[in-house]
C-alpha cells in the first residue's frame, strides 16, 4: 500500500507564474488536508476536503490559492500570480475516516516551492 | 483558538543522555495530543499519541503523557541515539477542528 504521493518533490516558479501541487491519498483514503511549512515555522492547517466537496478552508489565503479534490484523480492545491512569500513546503495528509480526535492522518513528503 | 507552543531549538544532546522536550497547549474541550518526527527531506512521521487525560503513548523508546491539569505532553527519551536527529512536533486535534494545530518544532541534533 503506498503511502500519499506529493508530486513534485520540488517546484520552481517565478514570480507571478501558476504553481500546481498534486497529492494522491493512500488507497482507501477518502479525506485530504493541506498544510503549509514556512521556514522555521510549525505546519499551518490551510484545508480540508472530501471527494468533491471543499469542508474547511479556514486557512487558506482569500487570494490566488484554491484546492480541489475530484471524484478521480489526486486533490490539487493551485497558487495563481505566485509570489516571493509563497515560497514553503506544502504537506498534504489523508485518513481514512474523520470525526474522531484519534484518526491518524498520514502525511506525503512535500513539494517544496520556491518563487524566484 | 487552539494553540501549541514546545520548547524552542535546537536542542543538542550527546548520545544516551535523557531527552525531555516540553510542549503545552491551549484548547477548549478534551483534544487528541500528538508527537510526529520529521527525517531531513522527509514528510511528517508519527511518533505516539494520546486521546485522553493520563493516557501515555510510546513508540521507539519515546514517552509522552496527557497531562490534563497541566495541560502538558512532554516528550522523554530515557536514551537518545545519533538516528534520533530530528525535527519533532508536538500537535493537537480538538473536537471541532477538522485540522492539525502544530508547534513551531524542535530541532534535536545527538552527536556521538
Amino acid at each position: 500500500n503506498a503511502g500519499v504521493m506529493q508530486n513534485p518533490r520540488h517546484l520552481v516558479r517565478r514570480r507571478g507564474q501558476e504553481a500546481r501541487l498534486r497529492c494522491s491519498p493512500m488507497k482507501g483514503h477518502s479525506h485530504v488536508y493541506w498544510y503549509r511549512q514556512l521556514p522555521e515555522e510549525g505546519l499551518k492547517f490551510m484545508v480540508y476536503l472530501q471527494k468533491e466537496n471543499i469542508i474547511d478552508e479556514s486557512g487558506m489565503p482569500k487570494e490566488r490559492f484554491s484546492a480541489e479534490f475530484p471524484k478521480e484523480g489526486p486533490s490539487i492545491l493551485r497558487i495563481q500570480q505566485v509570489v516571493r512569500g509563497d515560497s514553503a513546503a506544502y504537506f498534504c495528509a489523508s485518513s481514512p475516516i474523520d470525526g474522531t480526535g484519534s484518526t491518524e492522518a498520514f502525511f506525503g513528503q512535500g513539494t517544496r516551492l520556491t518563487v524566484v | 483558538g487552539d494553540s501549541v507552543t514546545q520548547m524552542e531549538g535546537p536542542v543538542t544532546l550527546s548520545e544516551e543522555a535523557f531527552l525531555t522536550i516540553n510542549c503545552t497547549y491551549t484548547a477548549t474541550g478534551y483534544p487528541s495530543l500528538f508527537w510526529y518526527v520529521q527525517y531531513p527531506g522527509e514528510g511528517l512521521q508519527l511518533l505516539l499519541k494520546a486521546t485522553k487525560a493520563d493516557d501515555k503513548g510510546s513508540n521507539k523508546g519515546f514517552e509522552a503523557t496527557y497531562r490534563k491539569e497541566t495541560t502538558s505532553f512532554h516528550l522523554e527519551k530515557g536514551s537518545v541515539q545519533v538516528s534520533d536527529s530530528a525535527v519533532y512536533f508536538c500537535a493537537l486535534k480538538g473536537g471541532g477542528a477538522d485540522g492539525l494545530t502544530f508547534g513551531k518544532g524542535t530541532h534535536l541534533i545527538i552527536q556521538p
